[in-house]
């Protein structure tokens, strides 16, 4: 199956700063990206997402980069604020398998900022 | 309407109970999905039903029985669960054959066995 790791597993910063998030993948044939973050005791949400044909996607305060060659995409979030205290997973979709194209959750980052 | 949404929001329920978890969506999504989320984990893929019909079952003991009654609705039915199945159980939704390939999840259900 496909192996996602995601570094750093926690990471707090002041309010104000920057904040990156990177997964790395192992499925070659892995063509969509998304970061999902997860606020306690709700379901995880979509907040950005690239497809493999695009090197970065921005979004306000988020954004999002590709390296298909090594196998990472990052979320970048600037001018962090409390609010954005949370868990975030990124989840690539793999090699269709029995009809289904596979999603392997990474395995988190705490961020916590700090007001 | 982009909500997915799961009922009840928390259960707890001995290990001799019968008990069934509810998901709804309304976007009409095809594809349809249930996660076991432990803490401080990311979630784990349990079945996957696509146009209603079961595709996907991650090896899951017989103790999990999953339905899908109609494109809208799944459930996720539970007899004679152990302790170590409590977790967070998470539904979720997506389009089938669409460009963007978002995964819309619900709240969760907070399950407890005691």
């Amino acid at each position: 199956g496909e192996n996602v790791e995601q570094h750093p597993s926690t990471l707090s910063v002041q309010e104000g700063d920057s904040a990156v998030i990177k997964c790395t993948y192992s499925d070659s044939a892995s063509n969509y990206f998304p970061w999902y973050k997860q606020e306690l005791g709700k379901g995880p949400q979509l907040i950005i997402d690239i497809r493999s044909n695009v090197g970065e996607k921005k979004d306000q305060r988020i954004a999002v980069t590709l390296n298909k060659t090594a196998k990472h995409f990052s979320l970048h979030i600037t001018e962090t604020q409390p609010e954005d205290s949370a868990v975030y997973f990124c989840a690539p979709k793999g090699a269709v398998s029995g009809g289904y194209q596979k999603v392997t959750f990474g395995t988190g980052t705490k961020l916590q900022v700090i007001p | 309407d982009t909500e997915v949404t799961q009922t009840p929001k928390h259960l707890v329920m001995g290990m001799t109970n019968k008990k069934s978890l509810k998901c709804e969506q309304h976007m009409g999504h095809r594809a349809m999905y249930w996660y076991k989320q432990k803490a401080k984990k990311p979630p784990e893929l349990m079945f996957v039903y696509s146009y209603e019909k079961l595709s996907i079952n991650e090896s899951v003991p017989s103790r999990f029985s999953p339905e899908c009654p109609n494109s809208s609705l799944l459930n996720l039915h539970l007899h004679a669960l152990q302790p170590e199945d409590s977790a967070l159980y998470l539904c979720a939704s997506r389009s089938i054959g669409e460009s963007r390939t978002e995964a819309f999840f619900g709240q969760g259900t907070r399950l407890t066995v005691v």
